[in-house]
């Protein structure tokens, strides 16, 4: 069984560029939920995906989007990039319920200049 | 509304002295608390979990976390600290929908040889 994987595992951009982040979930998880994590802070939630529909939305702009595909990999895309959104991009994937755990992945660190 | 607090940024122990991290939560509906841990430049690895039944929950790697509504607390502590256990800990909650985990800033623990 084969955990949570991201991809690329660290980035640099510039203002105002573009970024796709991807993960893959742990097989048999329906449910995806991205993280910000800004150095010496815990990771803030930034959405949550299930079944391909977006299942709640952190304090985080629209320039903040993503997407989850059949298989339950999913993309973060962050538009026009802001220096503060230099910080530890992390993914977790669980099964729906609350009580369930979120398995981590090891996380895309993004720099921008 | 959920939220967690962690109590003290850094804490450093001797080696084989008793761990102590300290977490309050505040949630509108029962909680459900994590125990996180995240090494150096890696994801976050679940320690511990409390859903319902048994207050005194045991983890991986010797810690264990006692839930107390009274004091809404759900403290860490491990009997004998070891030089591997230095590392950020995180509590989180889960909000009451979905799985959306809410994490608190993070302790530091240092392990003094």
């Amino acid at each position: 069984e084969t955990g949570v994987t991201q991809s690329p595992t660290h980035l640099i951009k510039t203002r105002g560029q573009q970024v796709t982040l991807r993960c893959s979930s742990q097989s048999g998880h329906n449910t995806v939920s991205w993280y910000q994590q800004a150095l010496g802070q815990g990771p803030q939630f930034i959405f949550q995906y299930y079944r391909e529909e977006e299942n709640g939305r952190g304090n985080f702009p629209p320039r903040f989007s993503g997407l989850q595909f059949p298989n339950y990999s999913s993309e973060l895309n962050v538009n026009a990039l802001e220096l503060d959104d230099s910080a530890l991009y992390l993914c977790a994937s669980s099964p729906r319920s609350r009580e369930e755990t979120q398995y981590f992945g090891p996380g895309t660190r993004l720099l921008v200049l | 509304a959920q939220s967690v607090t962690q109590l003290g940024s850094h804490v450093s122990v001797s080696e084989g002295a008793l761990v102590l991290l300290r977490c309050n939560y505040s949630s509108s509906v029962p909680p459900y608390l994590f125990w996180y841990v995240q090494y150096p430049n890696q994801g976050l690895q679940l320690l511990l979990k409390y859903t319902t039944g048994a207050t005194l929950v045991k983890g991986i790697n010797g810690f264990e976390a006692e839930f107390k509504k009274s004091e809404t607390s759900f403290h860490l502590t491990k009997p004998s600290a070891h030089m591997s256990d230095a590392a950020e800990y995180f509590c989180a909650v889960s909000r009451n929908t979905g799985n959306q985990f809410y994490f608190g800033t993070g302790t530091s623990l240092t392990v003094i040889p």
